[in-house]
């Protein structure tokens, strides 16, 4: 079954430290990785979008990782800022290719940042 | 949120009744999507839409339907058949009909409640 898991569940950090969030997944074949950031209440808001073939892409203080041979991705926010607290959804898009794809979503971390 | 409007932000509702879900967006895009978000849980795909006037049911569309009678419409009715209406729905659209390229864009969502 294809599944998209996310850790931790939660997090705190404290304002201007670093953090990693963790994504694994096991989706077989997939087109591409996706990061949102989702404020409480409001809609998702797309970070970044990698596909099975590159392995960073940065936007910002955000950098995410792919490592598609482990099928693992990570999303790390260097020097955290209050605004960055937020649940962080992975999402795994399924390469059957020619029929529509259905994204698989991640059930989210959610990171605190205190000041 | 970028070109994607939902409305109303909350609704409030009588068990048995009807309610519809307005998104509207001016991104001129051809695909949306209807997602439904529970505490704990990824988003799933309720309903989408690839084309005016076309639309395929997503993994939990039992209660609910939708209509796609302009490009930049698509309104979602909960029926008083849906057994656990109340939750955050989120309405989304992309510029393809096949997501897995392309980005997703999320309106800010209606939260649900139904007693």
């Amino acid at each position: 079954k294809n599944q998209v898991e996310q850790s931790p569940q939660s997090l705190i950090i404290l304002e201007g430290k670093n953090c990693t969030l963790q994504c694994n997944y096991t989706v077989s074949p997939f087109s591409n990785l996706r990061w949102y950031k989702q404020d409480t209440g409001r809609g998702p808001v797309s970070l970044t979008i990698m596909t099975f073939s590159e392995n960073t892409k940065s936007n910002g203080r955000y950098t995410a990782t792919l490592d598609a041979d482990t099928k693992q991705s990570s999303l790390h926010i260097t020097a955290s800022q209050l605004s960055d607290s937020a649940s962080y959804i992975c999402v795994v898009t399924p390469g059957y290719g020619g029929a529509t794809n259905k994204l698989i979503f991640g059930t989210g971390t959610l990171l605190a940042v205190q000041p | 949120d970028g070109g994607i409007t939902q409305s109303p932000k909350y609704l409030f509702r009588k068990e048995g009744q009807n309610v519809t879900l307005s998104c509207e967006q001016n991104l001129n895009h051809d695909a949306m999507y209807w997602y439904r978000q529970d505490p704990g849980q990824g988003l799933r795909l309720i309903y989408y839409s690839q084309i005016v006037n076309d639309f395929q049911k997503g993994d939990i569309a039992e209660g609910y339907s939708v209509s796609r009678e302009k490009k930049e419409s698509f309104p979602l009715t909960v029926t008083s058949a849906q057994k656990n209406p109340t939750a955050f729905y989120l309405c989304a659209s992309s510029p393809s009909g096949t997501p897995s390229s392309y980005e997703q864009y999320f309106g800010p969502g209606t939260r649900l409640t139904v007693t």
